[in-house]
C-alpha cells in the first residue's frame, strides 16, 4: 500500500541550528512528493514539491531532495528561525495512489530564540 | 492566504446533534475535499468532489455526508455527533479532477468541532 513515515517530535531547536526531518515513502509507482507546514491556527500550506526522482524541491530556505533508491524525501534547512516553529507533514500522491494524498503524522518544530 | 475559506471557525455542540461546516474554494478550483484532523489519527482523507459530483471516499463515517453545490461551495454534514468526533475539519481545494505534482491541495484555516 501507499503509507509515509516520519520522523517522530517533537523536535526543538535553537535559532540558526541545522534542520533535518526525515521522511519515507512505500508507495508503487512514482509518485510526486510534497512538505507541507501548518502554522498554529492555520491550515496547512504547500512548502516545497518534487515530481520526479531527483528532484530538488526549495522554498523558504528549505529544501528536500526526492530519492528513489533511499525512498526518502528529507526536509532540510541549514538556519532555523523563530517564525519556522510549526508542524510539517510529508506527503505523496500519485497516478497509483488514486490521486489521493497520504500525509505523514507531522513533526513538530519549535525553535527558540 | 490559500483563498480557500471555511465557515465557522468553531463549533461547540452536544452529543446526538447535527452540524454542518462550509467550504468555499479557490476561485477557479473545481475540486473539494475534506479532512479530518485529530491528536491521535492525524489527516484523515474523508471525501472528494469535483464539479458537483462526488469523485472519491475515504474514511468516512456513515454519519457524515458532503455535497457540493453548483456555485462549488462544499458542505460537510455530520450527524449523531460523538465526543470522538471532535477535530479540526479541513477543506482543500485543486483545480484538476485528481491532485498531484500539477495540482497540490490548497487548505483552508479549518473549522473546530468540539462535541461535549
Amino acid at each position: 500500500g501507499n503509507s509515509v513515515t516520519q520522523m517522530e517530535g517533537p523536535v526543538t531547536l535553537s535559532e540558526e541550528a541545522f534542520l533535518t526531518i526525515n521522511c519515507t515513502y512505500t508507495a508503487t509507482g512514482y509518485p510526486s512528493l510534497f512538505w507541507y507546514v501548518q502554522y498554529p491556527g492555520e491550515g496547512l500550506q504547500l512548502l516545497l514539491k518534487a515530481t520526479k526522482a531527483d528532484d530538488k524541491g526549495s522554498n523558504k530556505g528549505f529544501e528536500a531532495t526526492y530519492r528513489k533508491e533511499t525512498t526518502s524525501f528529507h526536509l532540510e534547512k541549514g538556519s532555523v528561525q523563530v517564525s519556522d516553529s510549526a508542524v510539517y507533514f510529508c506527503a505523496l500522491s500519485g497516478r497509483n495512489t488514486g490521486n489521493q494524498f497520504y500525509f505523514g503524522t507531522g513533526t513538530s518544530l519549535t525553535v527558540i530564540p | 492566504d490559500s483563498g480557500v475559506t471555511q465557515t465557522p471557525k468553531h463549533l461547540i455542540t452536544a452529543t446526538g446533534q447535527r452540524v454542518t461546516l462550509r467550504c468555499s474554494p479557490r476561485s477557479g478550483d473545481l475540486s473539494v475535499y475534506w479532512y479530518q484532523q485529530s491528536l491521535d489519527q492525524g489527516l484523515q482523507f474523508l471525501i472528494q468532489y469535483y464539479n458537483g459530483e462526488e469523485r472519491a471516499k475515504g474514511n468516512i463515517l456513515e454519519r457524515f455526508s458532503a455535497q457540493q453545490f453548483p456555485d462549488l461551495h462544499s458542505e460537510l454534514n455530520l450527524s449523531s455527533l460523538e465526543l470522538g468526533d471532535s477535530a479540526l475539519y479541513f477543506c482543500a481545494s485543486s483545480v484538476a479532477p485528481v491532485a498531484g505534482g500539477n495540482s497540490p491541495l490548497h487548505f483552508g484555516n479549518g473549522t473546530r468541532l468540539t462535541v461535549t
